[in-house]
């Protein structure tokens, strides 16, 4: 089973900061975290991931917390494309093969 | 920007009949997965597949179930005989498989209808 907990669902006004928060409390040290998002019944989209600090690319900021227990996926800007199912995931620091498990995730609806 | 590409986008089929789905990964990813959503439900992890042989699998990959990257490009998924529970959108995703770097890039799915 998913190792981590999101809110079912939240809404955003279109334009405004998106913040979707994920706790994994049991986290690893060498357990990075990554999101996803679907949008409608597409595949899965890589948003970004981290293991300690602070990232930021092109798409959303992800902000871990001190004790890595809880994190926050944050759209600067969020669009009605925006639209889709969150997941977060964890995985360990590992090479190879991994089997991302997919949990609900947040269905973050934007609002117009 | 690679993607990994996927056929057939939809196919319908009679139950019992066999079904291959098709994908062709990113082009210098080494490691391969098959996934599946059926409407409304969680994206579940089917298989992956890495130096062409399956590294593992879950316990919905049954033996009506087989995988196979038959030309070092195509990845390929093959249900013998289908089910009626068999219909889902499937999905094929490829990663480096890098450590901390091993994002999955998916494909847009196959949706698979059983009558």
């Amino acid at each position: 089973d998913a190792k981590t907990t999101q809110p079912t669902s939240m809404d955003c006004a279109e334009g405004r900061a998106a913040n979707l928060p994920c706790n994994h409390s049991t986290i690893s040290g060498n357990e990075y975290v990554y999101w996803y998002r679907q949008i409608h019944s597409q595949g899965p989209q890589y948003i970004i991931h981290g293991l300690k600090n602070n990232e930021t690319n092109e798409m959303a900021s992800l902000i871990i917390t001190e004790d890595r227990k809880s994190s926050t996926l944050i759209l600067p800007h969020a669009t009605l494309r925006d639209t889709a199912v969150y997941y977060c995931i964890v995985r360990p620091a590992t090479s190879g093969t991994y089997k991302y498990i997919f949990g609900t995730g947040t269905r973050l609806k934007v609002l117009a | 920007e690679p993607e990994v590409t996927q056929t057939p986008s939809h196919q319908v089929t009679q139950m019992g009949q066999e079904v291959i789905l098709r994908c062709v990964p990113i082009s210098n990813h080494l490691y391969f997965y098959w996934y599946r959503q059926i409407l409304g439900q969680k994206v579940e992890f089917l298989v992956s597949f890495y130096n062409n042989e399956i590294s593992e699998k879950s316990e919905i990959f049954d033996d009506q179930f087989s995988v196979e990257r038959p030309d070092g490009s195509n990845f390929t998924l093959k249900i013998r005989s289908t089910k009626l529970e068999d219909s889902a959108m499937y999905f094929c995703a490829s990663s480096n498989g890098g450590e901390g770097t091993g994002e999955l890039f998916f494909g847009e799915g196959s949706r698979l209808t059983v009558l």
